[in-house]
């Protein structure tokens, strides 16, 4: 148990269409970074919030946004989905200090099927 | 490109067996980590090891760094059948903000 939550596990939708997936942070942690994992590769990194502001962004189109709100909670927002957007997304908390040893705490994940 | 590769891309062993995964990287690092995830789930944190250290130890998990050589090992003695997953090197580069994760080795541990 990670203290991480996201919303929905799953969900299907169509091409062209929009989603929006969110994540729970541990208590305490600032950071929140979210990954794409499709079947049988590693995540990809997407991109980081640190204190509500994107601090870093992996090699996503900009159809992929996100925000953190002031509790640390985080949504990923994708538009104009593609059938190779389907994939296991990946929230995942930290607390940010600067120094080396930043362990990441993952929750479950949100399986997407673009159909 | 993927920081982290993990070698082999996978491994099946018998129970009580031991089961090493190795991992190359590219540039300089922080720090080295390995996670594992069980099918279709999240990614479990197992061990964290610094630039500056060789080798750590956790429960039946050993891991080894070698910056020169930039690679590390993870170690897992006297499999389980409940070690069947696959796992992940990820690594923090110096100077940067992001953890990047390998393509992962998938362990199957036979009982």
């Amino acid at each position: 148990e990670t203290g991480v939550t996201q919303s929905p596990t799953h969900l299907i939708k169509t091409r062209g269409q929009q989603v929006t997936l969110r994540c729970s942070s541990q208590s305490g942690h600032n950071t929140v970074s979210w990954y794409q994992q499709a079947l049988g590769q590693g995540p990809q990194f997407i991109f980081q919030y640190y204190r509500e502001e994107e601090n870093g962004r992996g090699n996503f189109p900009p159809r992929f946004s996100g925000l953190q709100f002031p509790n640390y909670s985080s949504e990923l927002n994708v538009n104009a989905l593609e059938l190779d957007d389907s994939a296991l997304y990946l929230c995942a908390s930290s607390s940010w200090t600067g120094d080396s040893g930043n362990t990441i705490y993952f929750g479950e994940g949100s399986w997407l099927t673009v159909v | 490109s993927q920081q982290g590769e993990e070698d082999p891309q996978a491994l099946s062993i018998q129970e009580g067996e031991n089961a090493t995964m190795n991992c190359s990287y590219k540039t300089s690092i922080n720090n080295l980590q390995w996670y594992r995830q069980n099918s279709g789930r999240g990614l479990v944190h197992l061990i964290l090891i610094r630039s500056n250290e060789r080798e750590k130890h956790s429960g039946r998990l050993r891991v080894t760094l070698d910056t020169s050589k930039k690679s590390s090992s993870l170690l897992i003695t006297a499999s389980r059948a409940a070690d069947t997953a696959s796992y992940f090197c990820a690594t923090d580069r110096m100077g940067g903000f992001k953890t990047i994760f390998g393509a992962g080795t998938r362990l199957f541990v036979k009982a």
